[in-house]
Parts: C-alpha cells; sequence; structure tokens
C-alpha cells in the first residue's frame, strides 16, 4: 500500500511564524504536491515537483515556498504565517506517467 | 484554463433509493478520477477512469466517462448510511503533467 505521511495533524502558529510542513512517501513516486482544502473551495493546488529540487508552482503560491532534497519528501514552507493561511493541509504523490494521487491524512493549521 | 464543476453539491437521500452525481469538465482530457473523503478524514481513492466509455463499478458506485461530453457521472444504487461522505472528481490535465484540478465536492448525506 502506498503511505503518505504528514508530520503533524494539528498544528497552532502564531502570526508571523515560520511554519514547516512535512510530508514524506514511501513508493518511490516521483510527483509530489501540496494541496489547501477550505469550506466551499475545494483543493487547491499551492506547489507541485516532479522531481529531487524540482519545483512548479500551483494556482495559489503566494505566501509558500517548498523544498524537495530527497525523492520521498517534500516540504512546504510558510515564511511569515499569516491568519489567512489556517486551513486544511493535504499532501499527495503520484507515479511519474500516472495522474491518480495518493494523499496524506491532512494537517489542520490554524494561525492565531 | 481547465475548470471542473460538480453538481449537485449538496445531496441529501433516502437509504435504498438511487442517484447520480455529475462532474463537467471544460477542457480535453481523458484521465478523470473519483475520491471520498470522510469528515476529518484525506481524500481515499475511489475510481481511475482512463479512457472514453470507461466504466467502473465498485459496490454500490458506479463511475463512468465520456470523454466527448466532457462529463463523468457517479451512479449510487440503493443508497446506504455508510456512503455518506464528499465526493470529489478531479481531471487530469493535458500534456503530461500530471496536474489534477478538483471539482468542489457533493457532500452526500444518506437518511435511515
Amino acid at each position: 500500500d502506498v503511505k503518505v505521511t504528514q508530520s503533524s495533524r494539528y498544528l497552532v502558529k502564531r502570526t508571523g511564524e515560520k511554519v514547516f510542513l512535512e510530508c514524506v512517501q514511501d513508493m518511490d513516486h516521483e510527483n509530489m504536491f501540496w494541496y489547501r482544502q477550505d469550506p466551499g473551495l475545494g483543493l487547491r493546488l499551492i506547489y507541485f515537483s516532479y522531481d529531487v529540487k524540482m519545483k512548479e508552482k500551483g494556482d495559489i503560491p503566494e505566501g509558500y515556498s517548498v523544498s524537495r532534497e530527497k525523492k520521498e519528501r517534500f516540504s512546504l514552507i510558510l515564511e511569515s504565517a499569516s491568519t489567512n493561511q489556517t486551513s486544511m493541509y493535504l499532501c499527495a504523490s503520484s507515479k511519474g506517467d500516472s495522474g491518480e494521487q495518493y494523499f496524506g491524512p491532512g494537517t489542520r493549521l490554524t494561525v492565531t | 484554463e481547465l475548470k471542473v464543476e460538480q453538481n449537485p453539491l449538496f445531496l441529501s437521500m433516502q437509504e435504498g433509493k438511487n442517484y447520480t452525481i455529475y462532474c463537467n469538465y471544460s477542457t480535453t482530457s481523458d484521465r478523470l478520477y473519483w475520491y471520498r473523503q470522510d469528515p476529518g478524514k484525506s481524500l481515499e481513492s475511489l475510481f481511475v477512469l482512463l479512457s472514453n466509455g470507461a466504466v467502473k463499478q465498485e459496490g454500490r458506485l458506479m463511475a463512468s466517462l465520456d470523454t466527448k461530453a466532457r462529463l463523468s457521472t457517479l451512479h449510487i444504487t440503493a443508497a446506504v448510511h455508510d456512503l455518506s461522505a464528499t465526493y470529489f472528481c478531479a481531471v487530469e490535465t493535458q500534456g503530461g503533467s500530471e496536474k489534477l484540478v478538483f471539482g468542489k465536492g457533493t457532500k452526500l448525506t444518506v437518511n435511515p
């Protein structure tokens, strides 16, 4: 079974803090993705990566950055957290030639 | 730009009834995915539809894809309470990017 894990299920941070969300997959998938999910807005793609050290902006990259130093790990960074970044963050991975994505359990981030 | 529209967004139905959820998309794509999300949980893959005319069935759920009409349906037969969840369709963007664009989801409630 594909396993995608995220470092925290729940996180509370203060405005202005730097926040790291970690995602690890154990199936040697090439592609990794970060989404945020908000009520009424569905899933929106923040960043994705096709390979180590490669990254591409998604639909809403502002206020975020990412890092992929190893194939199995994809980190999402909030440089200076703001209250409008309070959300559920979902990480996903997929094989290089497949669109089927496997999701992690999610991190519910609250910024106060 | 690929847009994905699901309807209805909310569906309340009685046990034993049949219903269909629709997923329309705006530009050419041959690959479509259905996911299920239980409250507070992550997304779980239900169906992978990879070509025109594809039909997949699992229990009381059946999904189909008509790429010419840019339409997928998720049909529920004789609903049971355990099917209560939010269902998302996701369409793969063209050009081999493996990116998915998600619909806003259909929240299904099955009442006894």
